[in-house]
């Protein structure tokens, strides 16, 4: 069936510290990939998505790049602000099975200034 | 501001109790969904509708119950409150059944069953 791993948390890190989450998946078909993140408090927002291999999704300094051939969507951002510490779901949305749009269980970012 | 409102934000049942979790959106979006967001677990899809008089029960339907009247409305029932249904739920909507252009969720409704 459909799946996503993410790493598990929490991260913490410094201000300006370099930021990998790491996210693969399974899935049939050809899935778009995508990058929630939720502040403390609020409801899910959608940060990047990539719709096929070799994409790259950006927003906010954020990026993931699609890897079919490992299966990975991991975010990365160059330089995290104590304004990043939040949730970070990695999701899927598989062409077929029977649960399409898939979460990942999230990884808490804490960063300390 | 156009978005997903969800209502309420908190709530505290005792078991049996029943009650109605309440969502709506102005976007004109024809696909809704529930989900329960439990530590550890991520995101579980409860249920979900196309459009308006079409739902269909995801992956942890049992012990709720959705209607979908209008495109705009997507409420949630929980029929007799366990305490396994204390969580977070979140009502998220699309343009489309397949997220190609992401979900707009809600801000949550935190609920605990004493």
């Amino acid at each position: 069936g459909n799946s996503v791993t993410q790493m598990e948390g929490p991260v913490t890190l410094s201000e300006e510290a370099f930021l990998t989450i790491n996210c693969t998946y399974t899935a049939t078909g050809y899935p778009s990939l995508f990058w929630y993140v939720q502040y403390p408090g609020e409801g899910l927002q959608l940060l990047l998505k990539a719709t096929k291999a070799d994409d790259k999704g950006s927003n906010k300094g954020f990026e993931a790049t699609y890897r079919k051939e490992t299966t990975s969507f991991h975010l990365e951002k160059g330089s995290v602000q104590v304004s990043d510490s939040a949730v970070y779901f990695c999701a899927l949305d598989a062409t077929s099975g029977t649960y399409k749009y898939i979460f990942g269980t999230g990884t808490r970012l804490k960063v300390l200034a | 501001n156009a978005g997903v409102t969800q209502t309420p934000k908190f709530q505290v049942l005792k078991t049996g109790q029943s009650m109605t979790l309440q969502c709506a959106q102005d976007m004109n979006h024809e696909y809704m969904s529930w989900y329960r967001q439990d530590p550890g677990m991520g995101l579980r899809l409860i249920h979900y509708s196309v459009g308006a008089g079409i739902t269909d029960q995801g992956e942890v339907p049992n012990g709720y119950n959705v209607s979908r009247s209008t495109t705009e409305d997507f409420p949630l029932r929980l029929l007799s409150a366990a305490p396994s249904q204390t969580s977070v739920y979140f009502c998220a909507s699309s343009y489309s059944r397949t997220g190609y252009y992401g979900y707009t969720f809600g801000s949550g409704t935190r609920l605990t069953v004493v």
